[in-house]
């Protein structure tokens, strides 16, 4: 199985600060027919599902305010919460779709100092 | 926009068999190019996924190696929904289940909190 690790576990920013999530991924990602990585971005709050933020590292889903970006590439990742926001606290997932059983990273909560 | 509506029981005997059912509303479940996904989450296992359905002239299985060999998934085109089973659970597969559409997994059920208990 491919192991993802996100850092830190939790992250106390103040509003209008940056947030930065890291994951890296145990082994390479990279989708050859399109020459991305199969790398996505979720957003959960309390008692909801998860929701889809951001596919092959840095396409932002429909929807998704642009303070969300993704960058990345080899086998680090990076979520950056640009101009943090009262609602953006929540917990937040890497997840890689490049082969089964699909994995995600353990969850960094984002919180206000 | 694709919904997903999950049904089923919230409390499982141990040994017993656990089933959920998802609705699609908004997508066809034997689209050839979409994916239909069971996962769960529990604060010991975090986010896991359990396995997919998916219809490529064939219907086709990818299962987690965790619980291979107890966990069936399959589709109802005429209802257009996919269900879950998972056999002879335990306590450890107390858990929040989702079904989840999708390759990258942009829609979501509701969630089913499933207590294995006597």
């Amino acid at each position: 199985d491919i192991v993802m690790t996100q850092s830190p576990d939790t992250l106390a920013v103040s509003l209008g600060e940056r947030a930065s999530i890291n994951c890296k991924s145990s082994q390479n990602i990279l989708y050859s027919s399109n020459n991305r990585n199969s790398l996505a971005w979720y957003q959960q709050k309390p008692g909801q599902p998860p929701k889809l933020l951001i596919i092959w590292t840095s396409i932002r889903e429909t929807g998704v305010p642009d303070r969300f970006s993704g960058s990345g590439s080899g086998t680090d990742f990076t979520l950056t919460i640009s101009n943090l926001q009262a609602e953006d606290v929540a917990v937040y997932y890497c997840q890689q779709s490049y082969t089964v059983p699909l994995t995600f990273g353990g969850g960094t909560r984002v919180e206000i100092k | 926009q694709v919904q997903l509506q999950q049904s089923g029981p919230g409390l499982v005997k141990p040994s017993q068999t656990l089933s959920l059912t998802c609705v699609i509303s908004g997508d066809s479940v034997s689209r050839n190019t979409a994916a239909w996904n069971w996962l769960r989450q529990s604060p010991s296992r975090g986010l896991e996924w359990l396995g997919r359905t998916y219809y490529r002239s064939e219907w086709l299985h990818d299962y987690a190696p965790s619980v291979a060999g107890r966990i069936f998934i399959d589709a109802d085109t005429s209802k257009n929904q996919f269900s879950l089973q998972l056999a002879s659970v335990t306590p450890g597969d107390t858990a929040v289940y989702y079904c989840a559409g999708e390759f990258f997994l942009d829609s979501w059920g509701q969630g089913t909190l499933v207590i294995v208990s006597s």
